[in-house]
């Protein structure tokens, strides 16, 4: 069974840093892309970042909003996902997904979600 | 890129016909997905390449559309289909998502 599963987040202070993780299993994770979606309370979807797969060098792409604050990153030996967020700002507060997806593909599966809190 | 979806909220009883559109202000080929999510759970992918129905996603749901419009229908609306929906598309950087539509009971 393919699955996803979220963790690392939590209550944390304007400017403060936090990192998430996804552990994946159930699939090949070197093979795939892998993405970060976010939805804060009550909004709709809004797509964070990428890391391409080891055959496409493990490019990244970021939303405009978090370029230069927030870093992709995997580790495909541990089959897991991160994303780094610094200089944090409350509008970061959100439910924050990682999927799974491919070039010119849709996210699927996606976790359950962790709920980052950006708050003094 | 940009999506319009509509309408942003819509009530529908059991067995109603449900259209939600999608609007792209540029084209976007078939690089379209739908979306469902019900409340406290991650989205589910519903319908890839603007028509192709996922595994194990009932045949009432169907995807149609290229280029700039899209649509999703529910043939037959049943109970547990009441959730929100959102298109997204897989074109163009940055990745977008339209603005959602809550399925309501009426």
């Amino acid at each position: 069974e393919v699955q996803l599963v979220e963790s690392g987040g939590g209550l944390v202070q304007p400017g403060g840093s936090l990192r998430l993780s996804c552990a994946a299993s159930g699939f090949p994770f070197s093979d795939h892309y892998m993405d970060w979606v976010r939805q804060a309370p009550g909004k709709g979807l809004e797509w964070v970042a990428r890391s391409r797969n080891k055959a496409n060098n493990y490019n990244t792409e970021y939303a405009a909003s978090v370029q230069g604050r927030f870093i992709i990153s995997r580790d495909d030996s541990k089959d897991s996902l991160h994303l780094q967020m610094n200089s944090l700002k409350t509008e970061d507060t959100a439910v924050y997904y990682c999927a799974r997806s491919e070039s010119y593909s849709a996210f699927d599966p996606w976790g359950q979600g962790t709920l980052v809190t950006v708050s003094s | 890129i940009q999506l319009t979806q509509s309408p942003s909220s819509l009530s529908a009883s059991v067995g109603d016909r449900v259209t939600i559109t999608c609007q792209a202000n540029q084209g976007i080929s078939s690089h379209l997905a739908w979306y469902q999510q019900k409340p406290g759970k991650a989205p589910k992918l519903l319908i890839s390449a603007a028509s192709t129905l996922q595994s194990g996603v009932p045949s009432r749901f169907s995807g149609s559309g290229s280029g700039t419009d899209f649509t999703l229908t529910i043939s037959s609306l049943q109970p547990e289909d009441f959730a929100s929906y959102y298109c997204q598309q897989h074109h163009t950087y940055p990745l977008t998502f339209g603005g959602g539509t809550k399925v309501e009971i009426k």
